[in-house]
């Protein structure tokens, strides 16, 4: 299958600094990205989806002055964490695909806010 | 609107006995679902997919599944469980109207006992 790369796989900051994670499609072109947050033993959520060159689109409940999503090119997208706190920990994990493709995920990020 | 159903939290079984973990979707369009695994603080895999082509479907590591419409059900199946099958799985169900963004069930935790 195609290869989606994830980029940290675990990053730990400081509360109140910004964190981005990348999410990249090495083969493919990725006409759409997704991000999900997962909680500790609990299912993925979808946090934002993101068509290259438009604003992303955020599921109810995200704020998304908090996550920035940038997706300025076909095999690029990232995720911002802005002014992180300790609530903010989680595994982040980005997916991308294209009008041929199913969706392939990057590896995770583990997020851990100090 | 588009969801997914994951009957049991937690199965356990036997290793070399048969595995089932059950999924009900619901969806207006013709859905394409998915079966992920999870092992422990790692990324997800994709098991199998069903987008309207063959009922039956066959994936990685002697798993299967069958899409019965009439049940609106997608149970994934494996006739001998390996210890090394113990991990969390995910059914996923992805349509049009959601931009074929993947919907995640809440996951089930597979558990092999010697």
């Amino acid at each position: 299958g195609a290869v989606v790369s994830q980029h940290p796989s675990r990053v730990i900051c400081k509360s109140g600094t910004s964190v981005k994670i990348e999410c990249r499609s090495l083969d493919f072109q990725a006409t759409t990205m997704f991000w999900y947050r997962q909680f500790p033993k609990q299912s993925l959520m979808l946090m934002a989806t993101s068509n290259e060159g438009s604003k992303a689109t955020y599921e109810q409940g995200v704020e998304k002055d908090k996550f920035l999503i940038n997706h300025a090119s076909l095999t690029l997208s990232t995720l911002t964490v802005t002014s992180a706190h300790p609530e903010d920990s989680s595994f982040y994990i980005c997916s991308a695909r294209n009008r041929n493709t199913e969706a392939f995920f990057g590896q995770g990020t583990r997020l851990t806010v100090v | 609107a588009q969801s997914v159903t994951q009957l049991d939290s937690h199965v356990s079984v036997s290793e070399g006995t048969p595995v089932l973990l059950r999924c009900n979707y619901s969806s207006s369009y013709s859905p394409s679902l998915f079966w992920y695994v999870q092992h422990p603080n790692k990324g997800l895999q994709l098991l199998l997919k069903y987008t309207s082509a063959a009922t039956l479907v066959k994936g990685i590591n002697g798993f299967e599944a069958e899409f019965k419409k009439s049940e609106t059900s997608f149970h994934l199946t494996k006739p001998s469980a390996h210890m090394s099958d113990a991990a969390e799985y995910f059914c996923v169900v992805s349509d049009l109207h959601s931009g074929y963004a993947l919907n995640f069930g809440k996951g089930t935790s597979l558990l092999v006992t010697p």
